[in-house]
């Protein structure tokens, strides 16, 4: 198993620029979610997916910040339009919910907006 | 409002003695809790759990200890080596809620000194 797939591994975008962050789940994981690692806040919860359906959306920051998850292998996390404050990891994990308290985490996205 | 505090950034012991790892929760719904070790550039990994049914569990070096009624609890790495140098995450999680939710800490980078 490839494990959770990430991509980008880095993006340097400029302020105002559209960024658009992406994750392959394990296969077989009906529940996904998004974090971003901040020093502050550690791994904040922004979004996650149960069945490919958002269950709880109450962590993305704001209006400038979506999230999609099209079928059971793919989603997106997009944010438009950038801020320099949106520079962070961002962390996407998979699991099922029989074992939902073990997430499988992707090796993250480093985002820098200048 | 942080319900998963982790209020000690980092800390720095020599090879071969006792880390301890200390975390707080205010959410009394939380009845399973985990850590979580992550490496730079990689996503984090599960590293031991405990039910609120129990108040000690052990994996080889690593025991955590939970205090129900101090809504605190503890990862013990004992004897410390180098190669555990890395963050730790505090997660919590309220099973009763049937989504597999987990609430992070900040984390607290540990560096274990030869």
């Amino acid at each position: 198993d490839a494990g959770v797939i990430q991509s980008p591994r880095h993006e340097v975008t400029e302020m105002g620029q559209e960024v658009t962050l992406r994750c392959k789940p394990i296969s077989g994981h009906n529940s996904l979610f998004w974090y971003r690692q901040t020093m502050m806040r550690g791994l904040e919860l922004l979004i996650y997916f149960n069945n490919n359906v958002p269950i709880d959306d109450s962590g993305m920051p704001e209006d400038r910040f979506s999230a999609k998850m099209p079928n059971a292998s793919f989603s997106t996390l997009k944010i438009q339009p950038s801020e320099p404050r949106d520079s962070a990891v961002y962390f996407c994990a998979s699991s099922t919910l029989r074992t939902a308290y073990g997430y499988t985490f992707g090796s993250g996205t480093r985002l820098t907006v200048v | 409002d942080q319900q998963v505090k982790q209020n000690s950034p980092s800390l720095s012991v020599q090879e071969g003695r006792i880390s301890i790892l200390n975390c707080d929760y205010t959410n009394s719904m939380f009845d399973y809790f985990l850590w979580y070790k992550k490496y730079p550039a990689e996503g984090p990994t599960f590293l031991i759990s405990i039910s609120s049914i129990k108040d000690k569990n052990e994996d080889g070096r690593f025991t955590v200890f939970l205090n129900k009624s101090a809504k605190h609890l503890s990862l013990h790495i004992v004897p410390s080596q180098p190669g555990d140098s890395a963050v730790y995450f505090c997660a919590a999680s309220a099973t009763g809620s049937n989504t597999g939710k987990l609430i992070f800490g900040q984390g607290t980078t540990l560096q274990v000194k030869p």
